[in-house]
């Protein structure tokens, strides 16, 4: 079966660019999660979705990020502009539903993000 | 915000040793989940804990979640070269919010 799809694995971009991260949840989960791991900070959850429906964004850094999940099987997170210190590495998790006692979420691989 | 302390950081050990990792807070927890990260790869649930005092065992791997639903331990009986990873705890209060602890990297020596 195949688990979640994130695309690019790396990304080497320059400062102010515009980063698009894209995510494919397991088909049939309804709950999506944005996550940033860097060496500082640990593992942290930026926004997640159920139903493509963003129920907490309150990890999101700043208005630089975005995220939008326009149907089931689809999700992206965008940095515009992209810093520095957005360095690191950003996974895409799904879960079936509900609460994560019951439900575990499920990893991608993730993207390395580098910004010079 | 609630936090997950993990300890150690970082452990390094011979092949066959025992080993036991640390999370702790000061908040309470409806449930907890352990983790095991490798390079390039992403986290894979190992297991989830959600009963004060409840005990999971998976293979040579014990997990215990505190009586007061606030801890939870890793033991690792006999460690082999396939047990290094990053083990990450994620704590759950309500919903499906995970808190992630800082993680501690197990490295297991032949």
């Amino acid at each position: 079966d195949a688990g979640v799809i994130q695309s690019p694995r790396h990304e080497v971009t320059e400062m102010g660019q515009e980063v698009t991260l894209r995510c494919k949840p397991i088909s049939g989960h309804n709950s999506l999660f944005w996550y940033r791991q860097t060496m500082m900070r640990g593992l942290e959850l930026l926004i997640y979705f159920n139903n493509n429906v963003p129920i907490d964004d309150s990890g999101m850094p700043e208005d630089r990020f975005s995220a939008k999940m326009p149907n089931a099987s689809f999700s992206t997170l965008k940095i515009q502009p992209s810093e520095p210190r957005d360095s690191a590495v950003y996974f895409c998790a799904s879960s079936l539903t509900g609460s994560v006692s019951n439900q575990p979420q499920h990893f991608g691989d993730g993207t390395r993000l580098s910004i010079l | 915000t609630q936090l997950l302390e993990q300890s150690p950081q970082f452990l390094s050990i011979q092949e066959g040793e025992n080993l036991t990792v640390y999370c702790n807070s000061s908040s309470v927890f409806s449930s907890l989940q352990w983790y095991r990260q490798e390079p390039g790869e992403g986290p894979v649930l190992l297991v989830t804990v959600v009963t004060g005092g409840e005990v999971k065992k998976l293979k040579r791997l014990t997990f215990q979640f505190g009586d007061a639903r606030k801890d939870s331990s890793l033991h690792i009986t006999a460690a082999q070269t396939g047990d290094t990873g990053l083990y990450l705890c994620a704590g759950s209060a309500a919903g499906n919010k995970l808190t992630f602890g800082g993680g501690t990297r197990v490295l297991v020596k032949p």
